[in-house]
């Protein structure tokens, strides 16, 4: 089975740290994500990456930053944590390439519950 | 952007009925569609997707109807049993390859 986890569970940050939260798959998808999901919005795409140290922005990249030094690690930073950003962080993962279907779903880690104070 | 949404925020039905959730998806150049469940405290975890050359497709007790028509997606659960309370998103593919547009879900009650 894939799995993905996260770093951890709940975590609680005070305004203006620096946030660092990590994410490891083991089934050498190439590809990687982050969303926040926040009630009546939905998943909404903030990272992805296609390949190591690739990076590309999503829907909401303003006030977080990426890193994906190795193929199955994914690191979501939040430069200088703001209370808009108390959210549940979700990462993700999926094979590569153009081909629908076939396993290119989405794989997704239980979630980091954070919240900024 | 592209926008995916659900008609019913809530949905509540008898263990052993028939569950319908509904979707609809605005972008007509997607090309996959999957449908989450998320249960309380976890993420999200695939049921079932679709391609858009397909109109239908079961699995285990699921089946999804793509309705390229008119835009629209549904997940039918049969005899649905108390542990398919969950949220279920459904989720579209752009041609943006592997990106993923969400739906705010849809919260399932089932009442034993």
């Amino acid at each position: 089975d894939v799995k993905v986890t996260q770093s951890s569970r709940y975590l609680v940050k005070r305004t203006g740290e620096k946030v660092f939260l990590e994410c490891v798959q083991d089934m050498d998808h190439e590809n990687m994500f982050w969303y926040r999901q926040d009630p009546g919005l939905g998943l909404r795409l903030i990272y992805f990456s296609y390949d190591v140290k690739m990076k590309e922005k999503g829907d909401i990249p303003e006030g977080y930053s990426v890193s994906r030094e190795k193929k199955e690690r994914f690191s979501l930073i939040l430069e200088s944590a703001s209370t808009n950003q108390t959210s549940m962080y979700l990462c993700a993962s999926s094979f590569g390439g153009w081909l629908a279907g076939d396993g290119r779903e989405q794989f997704f880690g239980p979630g980091t519950r954070l919240t900024v104070l | 952007g592209e926008s995916v949404g659900l008609h019913l925020p809530t949905l509540s039905v008898q263990e052993g009925d028939n569950s319908i959730i509904n979707c609809a998806y605005s972008n007509s150049a997607s090309d996959y569609f999957i449908w989450y469940k998320q249960e309380s405290g976890k993420g999200p975890q695939f049921i079932i997707d679709i391609r858009s050359n397909m109109d239908k497709r079961q699995g285990q007790r699921v089946t999804v109807l793509l309705n390229k028509t008119v835009k629209h997606l549904s997940l039918q659960i049969a005899a649905t049993q108390p542990g398919d309370s969950a949220v279920y998103f459904c989720a579209e593919r752009t041609y943006n390859f592997n990106k993923f547009y969400f739906g705010s879900g849809t919260k399932l009650n089932v009442k034993p």
